[in-house]
């Protein structure tokens, strides 16, 4: 079974602080991927990586940053976390090459922004 | 607009009803259609994946895809609580193609 984790389940932070929000895969994808996911707006990508060392931006990158320096650790980086910052962070990760494009999700973290 | 539409519920039905879940889309550019399954404080996954048009049966759930009018749907037949989820459709332009296009999510409620 694939197994996606993610460092806490629930994050409360003040703003202005530096945000550290981590994810692990365990089956060797070459994807991962970072989404928020807010009510009534479903999943918004933020970044993703195809690779080591490897990031795009995603929909929403603004006051986040990415980094992957192994294949199965992909980090979110809340620069200077604001308010509206508050949400559900998902991590996914997918292997290259399926033709179902299946993305395997972690459990979540919510955060909130004081 | 958004590329993808989809109504965010609730959507609530008794036991053993037969259970229509839509979305709607603007570019016909897409090929590959998903539906994901969410359950209360756990991630997505993937419930049923369907390539251009046509229908797609596993189970109790058959996914349809009409390319002509932008409109893909998820039915579940003989729904059961364990059925109470949100469910989010997926899109994407081409096979192998990483980044997908989400709807919002429906929240289905299954009464016992």
């Amino acid at each position: 079974d694939v197994k996606v984790t993610q460092s806490s389940r629930y994050l409360v932070k003040r703003t202005g602080e530096k945000v550290f929000l981590e994810c692990v895969q365990d089956m060797d994808h070459e994807n991962m991927f970072w989404y928020r996911q807010d009510p009534g707006l479903g999943l918004r990508l933020i970044y993703f990586s195809y690779d080591v060392k490897m990031k795009e931006k995603g929909d929403i990158p603004e006051g986040y940053s990415v980094s992957r320096e192994k294949k199965e650790r992909f980090s979110l980086i809340l620069e200077s976390a604001s308010t509206n910052q508050t949400s559900m962070y998902l991590c996914a990760s997918s292997l290259s090459g399926r033709a179902n494009n299946e993305q395997f999700f972690g459990p979540g973290t919510r955060l909130t922004v004081l | 607009q958004k590329e993808v539409e989809q109504d965010p519920g609730p959507l609530s039905v008794p036991e053993g009803a037969i259970v229509s879940l839509n979305c709607t889309y603007s570019n016909s550019a897409f090929q590959y259609f998903m539906w994901y399954r969410q359950y209360s404080r756990k991630g997505p996954e993937l419930l049923m994946y369907t390539y251009s048009s046509g229908n797609k049966e596993d189970g109790r759930f058959t996914a349809q895809v009409d390319k002509s009018s932008k409109y893909i749907s998820l039915f579940i037949r003989d729904s059961q609580p364990s059925d109470s989820a949100t469910y989010l459709c997926a899109m994407s332009y081409r096979r192998s193609n990483y980044q997908l296009i989400w709807g919002a999510g429906t929240k289905l409620i299954i009464k016992p």
